[in-house]
């Protein structure tokens, strides 16, 4: 089977950077996305990685590294309207959310 | 162009009651998604479509069942309502070229009493 672990919560600053790891175990996938949801409203994509390495979208960067199945994004200069859930996915046959992380940007 | 909606957007249901959520999309998308939402939780594939007329089970189907006659439609239909399928349901759409985004309508909330 396939799954995915996140941190349930994580809590920075206004302007700071923030890591949210994402580790997974699966036999086979396509890449690595990343959805972001706010309280109340549908989930919107991110960031995808097909390959390893980073990927760079705005303040939003999204890294992969298959040999260790490990996958991170990085919010930078943050904002309050960055407070949400940030979900990974695999993308492999279908796709297999994980558990989400909770983000508190706080003045 | 509306992207994907979904109706309804909150119903109360008594157990044993059947229904039908309503998706569409006029992205012209071949890959539809049905999801559930658990509080807290992150996103469980129920059943997805790679186009019409076809149609196969997510990680948690029982329960459910979907068709798929046109491209724009994906019906979630729930035969017979239990209080574990109390949920929030979301509908999802991409196309061929672009599987890996998914774009989301904005969610059913079902409440089963």
């Amino acid at each position: 089977g396939q799954s995915l672990e996140q941190p349930s919560e994580v809590t920075a600053v206004e302007g700071a950077i923030v890591q949210i790891n994402c580790t997974y175990q699966t036999s086979g996938f396509y890449g690595l996305s990343w959805y972001q949801q706010h309280d109340g409203g549908a989930p919107t994509f991110l960031s995808y990685n097909a390959l390893d390495g980073l990927e760079e979208t705005g303040r939003f960067s999204s890294f992969l590294s298959r040999s260790d199945s490990y996958g991170y994004l990085l919010l930078q200069e943050l904002q309050m309207k960055d407070s949400a859930s940030y979900f990974c996915a695999i993308y492999g046959q279908n796709f297999v959310f994980g558990p989400g992380t909770r983000l508190s940007v706080l003045p | 162009n509306a992207g994907v909606t979904q109706t309804p957007k909150f119903r109360i249901l008594k157990i044993g009651q059947s229904m039908t959520l309503q998706c569409t999309q006029d992205m012209n998308h071949n890959y539809m998604y049905w999801y559930r939402q658990d509080p807290g939780m992150g996103l469980k594939l129920i059943y997805y479509s790679v186009g019409a007329g076809i149609t196969d089970k997510g990680e948690v189907p029982n329960g459910y069942n979907v068709s798929r006659s046109t491209t724009e439609d994906f019906p979630l239909r729930l035969e017979l309502a239990a209080p574990s399928q109390t949920s929030v349901y979301f509908c999802a759409s991409s196309s061929v070229n672009g599987q890996e985004t998914q774009y989301f309508g904005p969610g059913t909330r079902l409440l089963v009493l």
